[in-house]
């Protein structure tokens, strides 16, 4: 199964908002509503920032935000700060029982 | 504190075999599912498997279903990988993670290189 769609890489000034994408078929986006995001800093291992579409786990802060229209979801971050300059995945549960990621998005914070 | 450390990852020969663990503190892993995702250098994440809470169902990425096996030592709080029939595109960093989908404990990773 091949990866969910992302863009290859966004940027944005400190304070402005962007938004990521991350396309997947009726499979995996569109059938369930089990799309993750993950922020994932050089060496680190990822942080899960959004669960079930739209929610956040505790202590993960109000400015990222996740929504899906049929097969893409997205993911949204508000008043950029520099520490946001990472490369971002989604996930999706799919009808296969199994998970697939997409193949990331490097944002740089101008 | 949640923690889960990986060990046993290392340089193996294609064709090789290798047994990856990861051992959980901080919860009660038999409440979990448990996945193992891995990362390619400078590449993407990827989902390999995962195992329910009893050990009874288990799921693979198509590209290593009959060459990996997931399993779980719940007495032991540790969940395992073994891989055989090693190939070179399987080097990548093995993470264990907390949970079936959403993952927000994960290990620091071990790193698998297959190579001649």
């Amino acid at each position: 199964q091949s990866a969910l769609t992302q863009p290859a890489s966004v940027s944005g000034s400190p304070g402005q908002s962007i938004t990521i994408s991350c396309t997947g078929s009726s499979s995996d986006i569109a059938y369930y509503n089990f799309v993750s995001w993950y922020q994932q800093h050089p060496g680190k291992a990822p942080k899960l920032l959004i669960y079930d579409v739209t929610d956040r786990p505790s202590g993960v802060s109000s400015r990222f935000s996740g929504s899906k229209s049929d097969n893409t979801a997205s993911l949204t971050i508000s008043g950029l700060q520099a520490e946001d300059e990472a490369d971002y995945y989604c996930s999706s549960y799919t009808s296969s029982q199994t998970v697939i990621f997409g193949g990331g998005t490097k944002l740089t914070v101008l | 504190e949640v923690q889960l450390v990986e060990s046993g990852g290392g340089e193996v020969q294609p064709g090789g075999s290798l047994r990856l663990a990861c051992a959980a503190s901080g919860f009660t892993s038999s409440h979990y599912w448990m996945s193992w995702v891995r990362q390619a250098p400078g590449k993407g994440l990827q989902w390999v498997a995962n195992i329910n809470q009893a050990g009874s169902e288990e799921y693979y990425l198509d590209s290593v279903k009959g060459r990996f096996t997931i399993s779980r030592d719940n007495a032991k709080n540790s969940l395992y990988l073994q891989m055989t029939s090693l190939r070179a595109e399987d080097t990548a960093v093995y993470f264990c993670a907390r949970a079936m989908i959403d993952y927000e404990y994960w290990g620091q990773g071990t790193l698998v290189t297959v190579s001649a």
